[in-house]
């Protein structure tokens, strides 16, 4: 089936740094890519949608100036967390949607990224 | 505003009884309601897409089925590694624009 391969898995970072968050469609295009954080039992929120070749759509909520969001090509979207601290710990997770044959393709996710900032 | 409710929050089932996850949805221009399966630390796993009312699909013990108001799981004859999170997700398109709107989802767990 469709995999979304999401890099780091597990990443530790320093307050006060950047840490990038690669999200890879392996075996279709994927025209938009959504962003999710996850608190620790609790469902997923949504951060941002990006497309492929223009600015992400944020959240309201969501600081854009923060959480930098690259969608360079069909199957590569990236999330970078600038200037960490350590409330932005958590679990997050990419999807993609198969636009390959319908505007209306299925959404899979990533295995998802923990970030711990210390 | 789009919003999906689903019930219950959470369901102990004992290993072989049947029971079913619903999913209840108002969205304006529904385009397609998505099953996943969470476990803990993990991202979600894709299921099932439904897209028109009647639409069923079945994988396993698990057969989803959908209606213009709601969608259900069913899960028949479950075992131990069928517990997890169950996730229902909708989209829709509302000026041109396309939405994904989750439930909170259902925990389930099933005893040996």
């Amino acid at each position: 089936g469709a995999v979304v391969s999401q890099h780091p898995s597990r990443v530790i970072c320093k307050s006060g740094t950047s840490v990038k968050i690669e999200c890879r469609s392996l075996d279709f295009q994927a025209t938009t890519m959504f962003w999710y954080r996850q608190f620790p039992k609790q469902s997923l929120m949504l951060m941002a949608t990006s497309n492929e070749g223009s600015k992400a759509t944020y959240e309201q909520g969501v600081e854009k100036d923060k959480f930098l969001i690259n969608h360079a090509s069909l199957t590569l979207s990236t999330l970078t967390v600038t200037s960490a601290h350590p409330e932005d710990s958590s679990f997050y997770i990419c999807s993609a949607r198969d636009s390959t044959t319908a505007l209306d393709g299925t959404i899979y996710f990533g295995e998802g990224s923990w970030l711990t900032v210390v | 505003e789009d919003q999906v409710t689903q019930s219950p929050e959470a369901l102990r089932l004992q290993e072989g009884e049947s029971s079913s996850l619903n999913c209840s949805y108002t969205v304006s221009g529904l385009r397609g309601l998505f099953w996943y399966r969470q476990d803990p630390g993990k991202g979600p796993e894709f299921l099932f897409t439904l897209y028109s009312a009647g639409e069923e699909k079945e994988k396993e013990r698990l057969k989803a089925t959908l209606t213009k108001k709601e969608s259900f799981l069913h899960i028949t004859a479950p075992k131990p590694e069928d517990s997890a999170t169950y996730l229902c997700a909708v989209r829709s398109n509302s000026g041109g624009y396309q939405k994904v709107t989750f439930g909170t989802g259902t925990k389930l767990q099933v005893i040996p």
